[in-house]
């Protein structure tokens, strides 16, 4: 069974610019979520889907972010336009279950030059 | 606001060794999960607690969900090299309407 699957892996732009990002969970997770990992620091929230449906997006700053996830699979993120500080690993993850934990998948490390 | 304080940030050990790293919040939780991350890597589970008291294996890996269900601690036994890692506590608030929360982490290195 594969993963949840992120691309890209890394990327490099300059500021001001956009910038998107791409997960694929697991099949029948209903459950999709965004997370953003700065250096040194655990995962924090951004957004959480229940299908097609953003059930949690309190974290999510929505002067520059925005996410979606059509068909209640696939989900995209959007940063525009992008500040230095949003540097940092993007990371999705699903679930079928809260209680039984996240699968996260590999990440997008997001450098903003 | 609702925080996981793990400790400690960091580990130096040598191999063989037993870890061990705790967790702990002035919030009541319901579950609690232990990750491990590896470099370049998204974070994986290793272990989920449910219930007060609860103690769980997974091989050389045992946590514990605390009896107040304010903290947990996980032990690594006998340590290998490939423990190396970021080891991630977190949870699920009591009133934290399905949210999950994550610690800082505890980074441990296992010396040659």
């Amino acid at each position: 069974e594969a993963g949840v699957v992120q691309s890209p892996r890394y990327k490099i732009i300059e500021k001001k610019q956009p910038v998107a990002f791409w997960c694929n969970p697991i099949s029948g997770h209903n459950t999709l979520y965004w997370y953003r990992q700065n250096l040194g620091q655990g995962p924090e929230l951004l957004i959480r889907y229940e299908n097609e449906e953003a059930v949690d997006d309190s974290q999510l700053p929505k002067d520059r972010f925005s996410a979606e996830r059509l068909k209640g699979v696939d989900s995209t993120l959007k940063i525009q336009p992008a500040e230095l500080g949003d540097s940092a690993v993007y990371l999705c993850a699903s679930s079928l279950d809260l209680r039984a934990g996240y699968t996260f998948g590999s990440g997008t490390r997001l450098t903003v030059v | 606001g609702q925080q996981l304080n793990q400790s400690p940030q960091s580990m130096f050990i040598q191999e063989g060794e037993d870890v061990s790293m705790n967790c702990t919040s002035s919030s009541i939780f319901n579950t609690w999960l232990w990750y491990k991350q590896d470099p370049g890597e998204g974070p994986v589970l290793l272990i989920a607690l449910y219930k007060a008291g609860e103690l769980t294996s997974n091989g050389r890996l045992t946590a514990q969900f605390g009896i107040t269900r304010k903290d947990s601690f996980l032990n690594i036994s006998a340590s290998i090299p490939s423990d190396v890692g970021i080891y991630f506590c977190a949870g699920q608030p009591l009133f934290g309407n399905d949210k999950i929360i994550f610690g800082k982490g505890t980074r441990l290195h296992i010396l040659p």
